[in-house]
C-alpha cells in the first residue's frame, strides 16, 4: 500500500494547547496537501506545500515538509473546541490529480 | 467558491438492490471527478477516476462491474452501486478539480453514507 502513515493516530488536547500531527510518506512527491474531516462530513482542503518548499502558514495552521524524511507536520496552534476533527495528509497518487490519503490523527479539543 | 454536491446525504437499500449516488460540481466544470471509499475511523481509499465521455479508470481490486461510474457531463457524475451487499455499507466522497478560475483547486463533496440491510 502507499498510503502514508500518520501519528498520532488520536490526540486530545485542552483548548488553547498546540496540536501536532505528523505525516510520512512513501514515494517522491511534488506537493503535499492536508485535509480537515469533520465527524460523518465531506474534507474541507486546508494547506499545499510544494516540495521545493519547506515551511507555510495559513492563519493558525503551521505546515512543515522534509523531502529527505518524507515526512511534513501539522501544526495547529491555539486550539479551540471548534477544531476538534480528523485531519489527513495527503499527497498525488501517480499523475493527475488522484490523492493518496493518510490514515489520519482525530484530533479532540476539550473545552 | 467551487462546491461539489452530493446526492443522497445518505441512503439504507435492501440486500440485492443498486443505489445511484450523484456528484455534481455547482459552479464550475469538471472533466474528471474522482470517487473516494471511507469505512468509520479509516482513511479514504480512491475507487475510480470518472472522466466525461469515456470510461472510469478503476484503481486495483475495485470491481467495475460492481461500482458503475457515468459522467454523462461535465458537472455530473454518478457512482451506482450494484446488488448491493452490507458489506458495500460505507461513506462514498467524491471529488473534482475546479478550473483556473477556481485556483485548479480539488473540492470533496460532502458525502454519501450508504447503509445495505
Amino acid at each position: 500500500s502507499q498510503q502514508g502513515e500518520e501519528d498520532p493516530q488520536a490526540l486530545s488536547i485542552q483548548e488553547g494547547e498546540n496540536a501536532t500531527m505528523n505525516c510520512s510518506y512513501k514515494t517522491s512527491i511534488n506537493n503535499l496537501q492536508w485535509y480537515r474531516q469533520n465527524s460523518g462530513r465531506g474534507l474541507v482542503h486546508l494547506i499545499l506545500i510544494r516540495s521545493n518548499e519547506r515551511e507555510k502558514h495559513s492563519g493558525r495552521l503551521r505546515v512543515t515538509l522534509d523531502t529527505s524524511k518524507k515526512s511534513s507536520s501539522l501544526l495547529i496552534t491555539a486550539s479551540r473546541a471548534a477544531d476538534t476533527a480528523s485531519y489527513f495528509c495527503a499527497t498525488p497518487k501517480g499523475s493527475g490529480d488522484k490523492l493518496t490519503f493518510g490514515t489520519g490523527t482525530r484530533l479532540a479539543v476539550r473545552p | 467558491g467551487a462546491v461539489v454536491s452530493q446526492h443522497p446525504s445518505w441512503v439504507i437499500c435492501k440486500s440485492g438492490t443498486s443505489v445511484k449516488i450523484e456528484c455534481r460540481s455547482l459552479d464550475f466544470q469538471a472533466t474528471t471527478m474522482f470517487w473516494y471509499r471511507q469505512f468509520p475511523k479509516q482513511s479514504l481509499m480512491l475507487m475510480a477516476t470518472s472522466n466525461e465521455g469515456s470510461k472510469a479508470t478503476y484503481e486495483q481490486g475495485v470491481e467495475k462491474d460492481k461500482f458503475l461510474i457515468n459522467h454523462a457531463s461535465l458537472t455530473l457524475s454518478t457512482l451506482t452501486v450494484t446488488s448491493a451487499h452490507p458489506e458495500d455499507s460505507s461513506f462514498y466522497i467524491c471529488s473534482a478539480k475546479g478550473g483556473t478560475y477556481s485556483g485548479n483547486t480539488i473540492y470533496f463533496g460532502e458525502g454519501s453514507w450508504l447503509t445495505v440491510v
